[in-house]
């Protein structure tokens, strides 16, 4: 069974631009879960959705937006990138959104410039 | 009080002795508990869990401690190889909810 992927692994940006990154779950997977990791911050959790509603969303500014598609794909969206946006953004799926049950990408690296 | 090991950010150990990587966990309510190894260039990867109502779990050559007294885990490597060497997070969640809230993170180097 492929794992979770994530495209682009790798994204340069310039300050003020705004960035899509994508995650394709594990097939049955119908939750999917964003993280931002930057060496300051650590692991932090921004928003879960679970067939196409979000759930559950961390404490980032509305810049940061999600979706998720009828396929369990999803989209994260990061409009007006500041400096601080550069980090890893990880994806994690699981069948129910149960974190016990969750599996995570190799990530996107965002470097805003 | 209890003594509990401090959380290092970088820990160096000899190839083929123990680790053991320490976490301090935030919230009381927290009852499922893991421990996640980061290699360079991937995401995180499942080591080992536990649930609130346990202090103790093995698997194979890992052991986690959960000490919910003073809100405290550990992992416990037996005899470290040169694949251990990663960064190594814990993780805390609720059964009532749906993300996971990391600890700071511990680089693990493992010397031959």
């Amino acid at each position: 069974k492929a794992g979770v992927t994530q495209t682009p692994r790798y994204l340069i940006k310039t300050r003020g631009q705004q960035v899509t990154l994508s995650c394709s779950p594990i097939s049955g997977h119908r939750s999917v879960s964003w993280y931002q990791q930057t060496p300051g911050q650590g692991l932090q959790f921004l928003f879960e959705y679970f067939s196409e509603t979000q759930r559950n969303k961390g404490n980032f500014p509305g810049r940061f937006s999600g979706r998720q598609f009828s396929n369990s794909r999803s989209e994260m969206n990061v409009s007006t990138l500041e400096l601080g946006d550069s980090a890893l953004y990880l994806c994690a799926s699981s069948p129910s959104g149960r974190v016990e049950t969750q599996y995570f990408g190799p990530g996107t690296r965002l470097l805003v410039l | 009080g209890e003594s509990v090991g401090l959380h290092l950010p970088t820990l160096s150990v000899q190839e083929g002795d123990n680790s053991i990587i320490n976490c301090a966990y935030s919230n009381s309510a927290s009852d499922y508990f893991i421990w996640y190894k980061q290699e360079s260039g991937k995401g995180p990867q499942f080591i080992i869990d536990i649930r609130s109502n346990m202090d103790k779990r093995q698997g194979q050559r890992v052991t986690v401690l959960l000490n919910k007294t003073v809100k405290h885990l550990s992992l416990q490597i037996a005899a470290t190889q040169p694949g251990d060497s990663a960064v190594y997070f814990c993780a805390e969640s609720s059964t009532s909810d749906y993300k996971l809230s990391f600890g700071a993170g511990t680089t693990v180097t493992v010397r031959a």
